[in-house]
Protein backbone atom coordinates (compact mmCIF):
# COMPACT_ATOMS: atom_id res chain seq x y z
CA UNK A 1 0.00 0.00 0.00
CA UNK A 2 0.89 3.23 -0.99
CA UNK A 3 1.73 5.41 2.33
CA UNK A 4 3.03 9.36 3.00
CA UNK A 5 4.13 10.02 6.78
CA UNK A 6 5.37 13.12 7.61
CA UNK A 7 7.11 14.55 10.70
CA UNK A 8 8.74 17.55 11.60
CA UNK A 9 6.09 19.88 12.90
CA UNK A 10 6.04 21.41 16.19
CA UNK A 11 5.41 25.20 17.85
CA UNK A 12 8.18 27.35 17.17
CA UNK A 13 8.51 30.97 17.14
CA UNK A 14 7.88 33.72 14.87
CA UNK A 15 11.25 34.19 12.36
CA UNK A 16 12.30 30.73 13.54
CA UNK A 17 12.89 27.54 10.99
CA UNK A 18 11.61 23.99 10.54
CA UNK A 19 12.29 20.93 8.51
CA UNK A 20 9.85 18.88 7.40
CA UNK A 21 9.59 15.44 6.44
CA UNK A 22 7.56 12.52 4.43
CA UNK A 23 8.48 9.48 4.23
CA UNK A 24 7.39 7.36 1.30
CA UNK A 25 6.58 3.70 0.38
CA UNK A 26 4.64 1.27 -1.27
CA UNK A 27 5.41 3.19 -4.83
CA UNK A 28 8.16 4.23 -6.50
CA UNK A 29 8.82 7.16 -5.34
CA UNK A 30 11.73 8.05 -7.86
CA UNK A 31 9.47 8.49 -10.56
CA UNK A 32 6.68 11.51 -8.81
CA UNK A 33 6.19 14.50 -8.86
CA UNK A 34 6.11 15.48 -5.20
CA UNK A 35 3.91 18.52 -3.94
CA UNK A 36 3.71 20.07 -0.30
CA UNK A 37 0.22 21.08 0.09
CA UNK A 38 -1.04 23.20 3.70
CA UNK A 39 -4.39 23.96 4.76
CA UNK A 40 -4.57 26.29 7.82
CA UNK A 41 -6.80 25.70 10.73
CA UNK A 42 -10.66 26.05 9.30
CA UNK A 43 -9.27 26.92 6.45
CA UNK A 44 -9.26 25.40 2.61
CA UNK A 45 -6.35 23.93 0.85
CA UNK A 46 -3.73 25.97 -0.26
CA UNK A 47 -0.72 24.20 -3.06
CA UNK A 48 3.31 25.45 -1.92
CA UNK A 49 5.22 23.97 -3.97
CA UNK A 50 6.23 20.81 -5.97
CA UNK A 51 9.25 19.12 -7.38
CA UNK A 52 9.76 17.19 -9.90
CA UNK A 53 11.00 13.31 -9.72
CA UNK A 54 14.91 13.89 -10.52
CA UNK A 55 14.93 17.27 -8.15
CA UNK A 56 15.86 19.27 -11.44
CA UNK A 57 12.66 21.60 -11.22
CA UNK A 58 10.83 23.27 -8.45
CA UNK A 59 7.73 25.34 -8.35
CA UNK A 60 6.43 27.61 -5.20
CA UNK A 61 3.49 29.83 -4.54
CA UNK A 62 4.72 33.63 -4.24
CA UNK A 63 4.04 33.58 -0.77
CA UNK A 64 6.86 31.32 0.45
CA UNK A 65 9.24 31.89 -2.42
CA UNK A 66 12.72 32.50 -0.67
CA UNK A 67 11.28 31.15 2.67
CA UNK A 68 10.66 27.35 1.94
CA UNK A 69 12.71 25.24 -0.14
CA UNK A 70 11.61 21.68 -0.96
CA UNK A 71 14.14 18.68 -1.85
CA UNK A 72 14.05 14.88 -2.13
CA UNK A 73 16.44 12.54 -1.62
CA UNK A 74 15.25 9.66 -4.34
CA UNK A 75 17.56 6.57 -2.35
CA UNK A 76 15.59 7.26 0.80
CA UNK A 77 12.26 7.70 -0.75
CA UNK A 78 12.07 10.98 1.37
CA UNK A 79 10.49 14.65 0.78
CA UNK A 80 11.32 17.44 2.94
CA UNK A 81 10.18 20.97 3.36
CA UNK A 82 12.74 23.66 4.60
CA UNK A 83 11.09 26.51 6.14
CA UNK A 84 12.74 29.64 7.63
CA UNK A 85 11.69 33.22 8.45
CA UNK A 86 8.31 31.42 10.16
CA UNK A 87 5.22 33.88 10.26
CA UNK A 88 2.08 33.58 12.22
CA UNK A 89 0.24 32.74 8.46
CA UNK A 90 2.17 29.59 8.10
CA UNK A 91 0.56 27.99 10.81
CA UNK A 92 -1.15 25.09 9.22
CA UNK A 93 -1.50 21.46 8.44
CA UNK A 94 1.43 20.35 6.05
CA UNK A 95 0.59 17.68 3.84
CA UNK A 96 3.28 15.84 1.41
CA UNK A 97 1.30 14.63 -1.77
CA UNK A 98 2.45 12.57 -4.32
CA UNK A 99 0.95 13.36 -8.28
CA UNK A 100 -1.41 10.85 -9.82
CA UNK A 101 0.65 9.89 -12.81
CA UNK A 102 4.37 9.04 -12.81
CA UNK A 103 6.71 11.22 -14.82
CA UNK A 104 4.53 13.66 -15.27
CA UNK A 105 2.88 16.55 -13.42
CA UNK A 106 -0.14 16.32 -14.64
CA UNK A 107 -3.20 14.55 -13.04
CA UNK A 108 -3.69 15.88 -9.89
CA UNK A 109 -2.20 14.55 -6.24
CA UNK A 110 -3.64 11.38 -6.13
CA UNK A 111 -2.14 10.00 -2.53
CA UNK A 112 -1.65 12.24 0.52
CA UNK A 113 0.30 11.93 3.53
CA UNK A 114 -1.58 12.65 6.99
CA UNK A 115 -0.33 15.78 7.94
CA UNK A 116 1.92 17.39 10.34
CA UNK A 117 1.07 20.42 12.09
CA UNK A 118 3.25 23.65 12.38
CA UNK A 119 1.98 26.25 14.71
CA UNK A 120 3.98 29.38 14.63
CA UNK A 121 3.15 31.63 18.11
CA UNK A 122 5.53 33.03 20.34
CA UNK B 1 -2.55 33.44 -10.73
CA UNK B 2 -5.57 31.71 -12.09
CA UNK B 3 -8.33 32.12 -9.20
CA UNK B 4 -10.85 29.04 -8.79
CA UNK B 5 -14.49 30.18 -7.29
CA UNK B 6 -16.29 27.23 -6.25
CA UNK B 7 -20.36 27.43 -5.54
CA UNK B 8 -22.14 26.93 -3.32
CA UNK B 9 -19.52 27.59 -0.14
CA UNK B 10 -22.14 25.28 1.69
CA UNK B 11 -24.75 22.99 0.10
CA UNK B 12 -27.38 21.17 2.45
CA UNK B 13 -29.23 17.78 1.17
CA UNK B 14 -30.65 15.10 1.87
CA UNK B 15 -29.40 11.35 1.30
CA UNK B 16 -30.86 10.31 -2.41
CA UNK B 17 -30.37 13.91 -3.40
CA UNK B 18 -29.08 15.18 -6.70
CA UNK B 19 -26.08 17.22 -5.80
CA UNK B 20 -23.99 19.98 -8.30
CA UNK B 21 -20.74 21.75 -7.30
CA UNK B 22 -19.59 24.61 -9.33
CA UNK B 23 -15.77 25.85 -10.46
CA UNK B 24 -15.16 28.37 -12.15
CA UNK B 25 -11.81 29.21 -13.40
CA UNK B 26 -10.67 33.16 -13.77
CA UNK B 27 -8.84 31.73 -17.22
CA UNK B 28 -9.06 28.79 -18.83
CA UNK B 29 -7.35 25.92 -17.87
CA UNK B 30 -8.72 23.27 -20.45
CA UNK B 31 -9.47 19.91 -18.77
CA UNK B 32 -6.73 20.34 -16.32
CA UNK B 33 -8.64 20.17 -13.08
CA UNK B 34 -9.19 17.69 -9.87
CA UNK B 35 -11.31 17.36 -7.25
CA UNK B 36 -10.66 16.15 -3.78
CA UNK B 37 -13.08 15.28 -1.17
CA UNK B 38 -11.94 15.88 2.24
CA UNK B 39 -13.30 14.77 5.59
CA UNK B 40 -12.68 16.79 9.09
CA UNK B 41 -9.19 15.48 10.53
CA UNK B 42 -8.86 13.66 7.31
CA UNK B 43 -6.14 14.38 4.54
CA UNK B 44 -8.33 14.83 0.98
CA UNK B 45 -9.00 12.08 -1.69
CA UNK B 46 -9.01 12.70 -4.73
CA UNK B 47 -12.06 11.94 -6.72
CA UNK B 48 -11.74 13.10 -10.12
CA UNK B 49 -8.92 14.48 -12.43
CA UNK B 50 -8.83 15.66 -16.06
CA UNK B 51 -11.93 17.30 -15.28
CA UNK B 52 -14.19 14.10 -15.82
CA UNK B 53 -12.12 11.05 -15.07
CA UNK B 54 -13.51 9.09 -12.40
CA UNK B 55 -10.15 7.91 -10.15
CA UNK B 56 -10.36 4.26 -9.23
CA UNK B 57 -12.14 2.97 -6.18
CA UNK B 58 -14.46 6.26 -6.34
CA UNK B 59 -18.27 5.67 -6.77
CA UNK B 60 -19.88 5.70 -9.97
CA UNK B 61 -22.46 7.93 -8.31
CA UNK B 62 -19.70 10.99 -8.87
CA UNK B 63 -19.34 12.76 -11.89
CA UNK B 64 -17.22 15.52 -13.21
CA UNK B 65 -17.79 17.97 -16.49
CA UNK B 66 -16.89 21.04 -17.93
CA UNK B 67 -13.72 22.24 -19.66
CA UNK B 68 -12.27 25.85 -20.18
CA UNK B 69 -13.85 27.58 -17.38
CA UNK B 70 -16.94 25.83 -15.86
CA UNK B 71 -16.88 22.49 -13.90
CA UNK B 72 -19.12 20.76 -12.16
CA UNK B 73 -18.89 18.02 -9.79
CA UNK B 74 -22.20 16.19 -9.85
CA UNK B 75 -22.86 13.06 -6.63
CA UNK B 76 -26.02 11.62 -8.73
CA UNK B 77 -27.61 10.48 -5.20
CA UNK B 78 -26.36 11.50 -1.96
CA UNK B 79 -24.92 9.02 0.34
CA UNK B 80 -24.20 9.41 4.28
CA UNK B 81 -20.59 8.62 3.46
CA UNK B 82 -20.88 11.68 1.23
CA UNK B 83 -21.23 14.82 3.64
CA UNK B 84 -17.72 16.32 3.61
CA UNK B 85 -16.08 19.09 2.12
CA UNK B 86 -14.91 19.42 -1.68
CA UNK B 87 -12.41 21.13 -3.65
CA UNK B 88 -11.40 21.94 -6.78
CA UNK B 89 -7.77 21.86 -8.06
CA UNK B 90 -6.17 23.21 -11.55
CA UNK B 91 -3.20 22.04 -12.74
CA UNK B 92 -2.85 23.82 -15.82
CA UNK B 93 0.16 26.24 -14.67
CA UNK B 94 1.89 27.35 -11.68
CA UNK B 95 0.52 28.40 -8.87
CA UNK B 96 -1.35 25.60 -8.56
CA UNK B 97 -4.77 26.90 -6.63
CA UNK B 98 -7.20 25.31 -4.98
CA UNK B 99 -11.33 26.48 -5.04
CA UNK B 100 -12.44 27.83 -1.11
CA UNK B 101 -14.30 24.09 -1.03
CA UNK B 102 -18.30 23.60 -0.76
CA UNK B 103 -19.69 21.78 2.26
CA UNK B 104 -22.00 19.05 1.89
CA UNK B 105 -23.92 19.02 4.94
CA UNK B 106 -27.06 16.79 5.85
CA UNK B 107 -30.37 18.68 5.45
Amino acid sequence: DVQLVESGGGLVQPGGSLRLSCAASGFTFSIYWMSWVRQAPGKGLEWVANIKPDGSEKWYVDSVKGRFTISRNNAENSLYLQINSLRAQDTAVYYCASNRYPYIVAGGLGYWGQGTLVTVSS
Amino acid sequence: DIQMTQSPSTLSASVGDRVTITCRASQSISSWLAWYQQKPGKAPRVMIYKASSLESGVPSRFSGSGSGTEFTLTISSLQPDDFATYYCQHYNSYPWTFGQGTKVEIK
